[in-house]
C-alpha cells in the first residue's frame, strides 16, 4: 500500500509560469516531508523541506505547502525554467527516520519554452 | 567539497551470484542510507548505518546486507541474485542519524541480474 502518492506521473508548464507539484500521504505518523528532483543519470537532489509544525516553507523560487488536515502537500516553483524539467519526488519520514524516506513515484516535470 | 560516490556504476550479474556495492560519503557525514529504486516500486529504503551499526531496516530480505566502516564507507551485499533485483541502488548520506534532515545522494549503482 503506497503511502506517499504522487498522482500526476508527468505535468507540462510553460517557462515564466507557475509550476505546482501534488503529493498525498495516508500515515499520519508522518513529521517531515522533503521535495527531490532528480536528472536522468543522477543521483536525487534535496530541494526543500517542511517539518509538521509548520504549513509554508519558502526557499527562492520553490515553496512548500502542508496542509496536514488534509495530508496533503504541494510544491510550488515560480517562476518555471527550462533547468526545473526533471523528475520531482515527494519523500516523507517519522519517528525522526527510524524508518528511512517514504518517497512517492515522481512527477515528470517538463517546462515548455 | 566532494559529494556521495558509488562504485561501480553499472553492473551485471547472473541469478544466484552475490554483489557488493560501495559507498563513500560526503567527508563528515556518518549516516549512511541505502535505497532501491525499481519502475515499479519507486525509491524504498534499505537500511541506515550510522557510526558502524545498523540503525533502521526496510522491508527487505535477508539476502540484503550491508556495513560501514569507521571511516563511515559502506558497502552493500546482495546474495543469491534473482532477476528481480535489477534496479538502481542509491546511496544517501547525511550529517546525522535519521530522516529527518538533508540526505545526499549519489549517482546510483545500475545492477542488471541476467
Amino acid at each position: 500500500d503506497q503511502q506517499v502518492k504522487q498522482n500526476s506521473p508527468s505535468l507540462s508548464v510553460q517557462e515564466g509560469r507557475i509550476s505546482i507539484l501534488n503529493c498525498d500521504y495516508t500515515n499520519s505518523m508522518f513529521d517531515y516531508f522533503l521535495w527531490y528532483k532528480k536528472y536522468p543519470a543522477e543521483g536525487p537532489t534535496f530541494l526543500i523541506s517542511i517539518s509538521s509544525i509548520k504549513d509554508k516553507n519558502e526557499d527562492g523560487r520553490f515553496t512548500v505547502f502542508l496542509n496536514k488536515s488534509a495530508k496533503h502537500l504541494s510544491l510550488h516553483i515560480v517562476p518555471s525554467q527550462p533547468g526545473d524539467s526533471a523528475v520531482y519526488f515527494c519523500a516523507s519520514s517519522a519517528r525522526g527516520g527510524a524508518d528511512g524516506l517514504t518517497f512517492g513515484k515522481g512527477t515528470h516535470l517538463i517546462i515548455q519554452p | 567539497k566532494a559529494g556521495v560516490t558509488q562504485t561501480p556504476r553499472y553492473l551485471i550479474k547472473t541469478r544466484g551470484q552475490q554483489v557488493t556495492l560501495s559507498c563513500s560519503p560526503i567527508s563528515g557525514h556518518r549516516s549512511v542510507s541505502w535505497y532501491q529504486q525499481t519502475p515499479g516500486q519507486g525509491l524504498q529504503f534499505l537500511f541506515e548505518y550510522f557510526s558502524e551499526t545498523q540503525r533502521n531496516k526496510g522491508n527487505f530480505p535477508g539476502r540484503f546486507s550491508g556495513r560501514q566502516f569507521s571511516n563511515s564507507r559502506s558497502e552493500m551485499n546482495v546474495s543469491t541474485l534473482e532477476l528481480g533485483d535489477s534496479a538502481l541502488y542509491l546511496c544517501a548520506s547525511s550529517l546525522f542519524q535519521g530522516s529527518d534532515t538533508e540526505a545526499f545522494f549519489g549517482q546510483g549503482t545500475r545492477l542488471t541480474v541476467v
